[in-house]
């Protein structure tokens, strides 16, 4: 079977523009996070969705935005992007919302702001 | 608020040996679950290990074990027998218990440890 898969793997983009990350999760997870992992930490917690409702959001400003779509996938979007975005973003999906649903990761995307 | 501890930045460990990795948290919450995540250079976050707080008995798994202290709120990981392949940052995870259908299931990670085995 599948993980969870990312894209694009790596992307580069400019101060004020806009970017989107894609996400599949394994097949039959039906929530999805987001996290952010700037180098050298762990990652932190930006959204979390299940079910196609966004279940809980973490401590990310309003250019921040993602959704799910009824195929379980998910985009993530940030908005006039500043150098401190830069990071990698993980996503994760699991079966449901209980400790017997550990996360899977996937690849990440590394996103890189000039 | 939750917060996870990793004080240990980096270690090394010579092949075949035993390493433990530390991890202290902080809650004010009596049930939960802790976790170990190994990221390797491939970037995916992988499980290694995880613990239910309310069971006294330590996890293992395979050449992975952990020992968890309640009362401290200190979750170590021991790797015996390190491998080449062990090489990897190492993550310890809180989620809190609880969350049902309508809370927001997340984890709380810390800053990590990079582990490196020596040949």
């Amino acid at each position: 079977d599948a993980g969870v898969t990312q894209s694009p793997t790596h992307l580069i983009k400019t101060r004020g523009q806009h970017v989107t990350l894609r996400c599949s999760p394994i097949s039959g997870h039906k929530s999805v996070s987001w996290y952010q992992q700037v180098l050298g930490q762990g990652p932190q917690f930006i959204f979390q969705y299940y079910e196609k409702e966004e279940r809980g959001r973490g401590n990310f400003p309003d250019r921040f935005s993602a959704r799910q779509f009824p195929n379980y996938s998910s985009e993530l979007n940030v908005n006039a992007l500043l150098l401190g975005d830069s990071a990698l973003y993980l996503c994760a999906s699991s079966l449901g919302q209980t400790y017997n649903s550990p996360l899977h990761f996937g690849n990440g995307t590394r996103l890189t702001v000039t | 608020a939750q917060t996870v501890t990793q004080s240990q930045p980096e270690m090394s460990v010579q092949e075949a040996e035993t390493v433990t990795l530390s991890c202290t948290y902080d809650t004010s919450e009596n049930n939960y679950y802790l976790f170990w995540y190994k990221q390797p250079p491939s970037r995916q976050m992988i499980l290694v290990i995880r613990q239910e707080a309310y069971k006294q008995q330590n996890a293992t798994e395979n050449r992975f074990s952990v020992n968890f202290q309640k009362a401290a709120k200190s979750f170590s990981l021991k790797i015996s027998d390190s491998q080449l392949g062990d090489t990897a940052m190492y993550f310890c995870a809180f989620m809190k218990h609880g969350v049902g259908t309508s809370g927001t299931y997340k984890y709380i990670f810390g800053t990590g440890t990079r582990l490196k085995v020596l040949a």
